[in-house]
């Protein structure tokens, strides 16, 4: 079937430095990708959202890219902070007039260095 | 907080029971998704239910059922537990069928621990 994300790898970073996730989806119909943050005991939290006909976009201190030839999804984080620390899962919106599909990746966890 | 509730927080059983796990909605959302979350894993889709409605099917055990009542609240229901069953249960609500994203907003998971 239809999937999105990889396996959970780990991704250690200084604080202060970028970080950059990445994701790869299989679902080109997709209408929006999303990125999620979870951190330990709560559930998964919204981020940021590019929508399928988009390249980039920016929120704050963070930017997702949207590669649709090779089907790859990044989130990059400036400046990261120990409040960063968290698993981050990508995501791949599918719209339907009858209930969308939500489809979550692997994640990613991040663990900020003080 | 997001809105969304969930009951129990945590849940402890033998093999071979049943639980239901209960989840409610945002004010206004009409979509519900159930997750598992297992032990450092990514988050497995189970069932959507949209306006007390199925809508869609992801991998969900047959021992496993959920539904939505006219409320909009909904229930997962999970039997005959295995120890494999111990996971986190995650509900979450979107709404659908408005101009901006429908994002979709967890509730705090209900943790399952058979033994």
């Amino acid at each position: 079937g239809e999937s999105v994300g990889l396996h959970l790898p780990t991704l250690s970073v200084q604080e202060g430095d970028n970080s950059i996730i990445n994701c790869a989806y299989s679902n080109s119909a997709s209408d929006y990708f999303i990125w999620y943050k979870q951190e330990s005991g709560k559930g998964p939290q919204f981020i940021i959202d590019i929508r399928s006909n988009m390249d980039k976009r920016q929120g704050q201190r963070v930017t997702v890219l949207l590669n649709k030839t090779v089907k790859h999804l990044s989130l990059q984080i400036a400046a990261t902070q120990p409040g960063d620390s968290a698993v981050y899962f990508c995501a791949d919106l599918y719209l339907k007039a009858a209930g969308n599909k939500l489809t979550f990746g692997g994640g990613t966890r991040v663990l900020v260095k003080p | 907080d997001s809105g969304v509730t969930q009951t129990p927080k945590h849940l402890i059983t033998a093999t071979g029971q049943r639980v239901t796990l209960r989840c409610s909605p945002r004010s206004g959302d009409l979509s519900v998704y159930w997750y598992q979350q297992s032990l450092d894993q990514g988050l497995q889709f189970l069932i959507q239910y949209y306006n007390g409605e199925e809508r869609a099917k992801g991998n969900i055990l047959e021992r496993f059922s959920a539904q939505q009542f006219p409320d909009l609240h909904s229930e997962l229901n999970l039997s005959s537990l295995e120890l494999g069953d111990s996971a986190l249960y995650f509900c979450a609500s979107s709404v659908v069928g408005q101009k901006r994203i429908p994002e979709a907003f967890f509730g705090q998971g209900t943790r399952l621990t058979v033994v």
